[in-house]
């Protein structure tokens, strides 16, 4: 059972681009987390979504941010206009019950 | 407040020594409990899930007091490969927070 997949590992933008960030749950998981860690820092919640359902984004900022998980195929965070601050290891997890997490092995964004 | 705290440490304790980390959570309506531990750049994995009436697994311990709102996690003859850091992990409503961790170093 493949665990919870993540790409791209290290994505590398410049001030103003579009950043996609890619998340396959595990097999049989519905619920997917979106988390962001800055170095020395712990993960702060962004977003947490069901199949084609946003159910919280309370963590995600307004602008620029967006996230969806389509009936077919990985869940997906957006950043559009990436700036400095945005540069993070962004982690995804799954659960197949709202209960425990699994975490996949995250998405490095550097911004230039 | 924040959601959780951690004694952010460092610890740095010798191989075979035993080191307990506590975590408290500032809202009484948390349902559920976790420890998980993270290494260097890399992602969070479970320890383990904590319960009401303590949970061992190996040699590792988990303790919930919900009157204090403290959770505990006590490793017994720590080794080499538990130098991580630790993460407090508390459920309210929808979302998980994470406390930002405690670092153990085991000292050959």
């Amino acid at each position: 059972n493949a665990g919870v997949m993540q790409n791209p590992r290290h994505l590398v933008r410049r001030r103003g681009q579009e950043a996609r960030l890619r998340c396959s749950p595990m097999k049989g998981h519905s619920h997917v987390y979106w988390y962001r860690q800055l170095p020395e820092e712990g993960l702060k919640f962004m977003v947490y979504l069901q199949k084609e359902n946003i159910i919280d984004e309370s963590g995600m900022p307004k602008e620029r941010f967006s996230a969806e998980f389509p009936k077919e195929g990985p869940s997906i965070l957006r950043i559009q206009q990436v700036v400095r601050g945005d540069s993070a290891a962004y982690f995804c997890a799954s659960s197949p019950n709202a209960g425990e997490l699994f975490f996949g092995e995250g998405s490095r964004l550097t911004v230039l | 407040r924040k959601e959780v705290e951690q004694d952010p440490g460092p610890f740095n304790v010798p191989e075979g020594a035993t080191v307990a980390f506590n975590c408290t959570y500032s809202n009484s309506a948390s349902q559920s409990f976790f420890w998980y531990r993270q290494d260097c750049r890399k992602e969070p994995k479970l320890l383990m899930s904590v319960y009401s009436s303590g949970n061992e697994d190996g040699r590792f311990t988990a303790q919930l007091n919900r009157a204090s709102q403290y959770i505990s996690l006590l490793i017994r003859d720590s080794k080499l490969s538990d130098s991580a850091t630790y993460l407090c992990v508390v459920k309210t409503g929808n979302q998980f927070y994470f406390g930002t961790g405690t670092s153990l170093t085991v000292i050959p």
